[in-house]
């Protein structure tokens, strides 16, 4: 049983071209991210919702937007890729969101994302 | 700016011995420190989690520590062995409440 799962692990594709990446969690969290993982290895963190709401919106293009139909579900969209876009991107939950909470995050596997 | 650094370069050591793996910060003082173990081609998996009033916690072979004077935590596996070869992320929860990964530290347990 798949945790934290996304799809699909590999995405290679055009620049210009739109793209989303789906992530489910079965765990039963509240809060679930997306982070980037660039080719130097750091994982930055993009985005946070906590049951559907928006609640960390971090410095990332516009052509980036998540969705969350349900606690359960984050799916990132990227318009208009571009070669910098290239990266490994994480999909994670947790039970309970910042503030004095110190949940750890459970990771899903990661989508390999190569703009050409 | 509120950093956290681990040491960029692999450590490499031989199976058996102690692999002492150091995440330092700066500019603020976390409440707690976790620590996360990521494989090639896979997530960060979650180990362990220490809080600024613990000097020291222990889950089987791992030990993390907590130095809140020298603004350091030290990671040690004791008896390591070739399946720790592994990449080992400390993270922080910053004042924005976001949780924020050094860079990690590869390691590589020669047998």
């Amino acid at each position: 049983d798949t945790a934290v799962s996304q799809t699909p692990k590999y995405l290679v594709t055009q620049m210009g071209n739109d793209k989303s990446i789906k992530c489910e969690q079965n765990l039963g969290h509240d809060t679930m991210y997306w982070y980037k993982q660039d080719s130097k290895k750091f994982l930055k963190i993009m985005f946070s919702y906590n049951n559907k709401e928006l609640i960390i919106n971090e410095t990332v293009p516009n052509r980036f937007s998540p969705k969350s139909p349900d606690k359960a579900h984050l799916n990132l969209h990227i318009n208009s890729l571009e070669l910098g876009d290239s990266a490994v991107y994480f999909c994670a939950s947790s039970q309970d969101k910042g503030s004095s909470y110190n949940s750890p995050l459970h990771f899903g596997n990661g989508t390999r994302l190569t703009v050409t | 700016s509120q950093k956290i650094e681990q040491n960029s370069e692999a450590l490499n050591i031989q199976e058996g011995k102690t692999a002492t793996l150091t995440c330092n910060y700066t500019n603020y003082s976390p409440a707690y420190l976790q620590w996360y173990r990521q494989d090639p081609g896979r997530g960060p998996v979650f180990l362990l989690l220490i809080r600024e009033n613990e000097k020291e916690k222990r889950k089987e072979r791992l030990k993390v520590t907590f130095d809140t004077t020298l603004k350091q935590s030290l990671f040690h596996i004791t008896a390591s062995q070739p399946a720790d070869s592994a990449t080992y992320l400390c993270a922080w929860m910053d004042s924005s409440y976001k949780l924020i990964f050094g860079s990690g530290t590869r390691l590589l347990v020669r047998p």
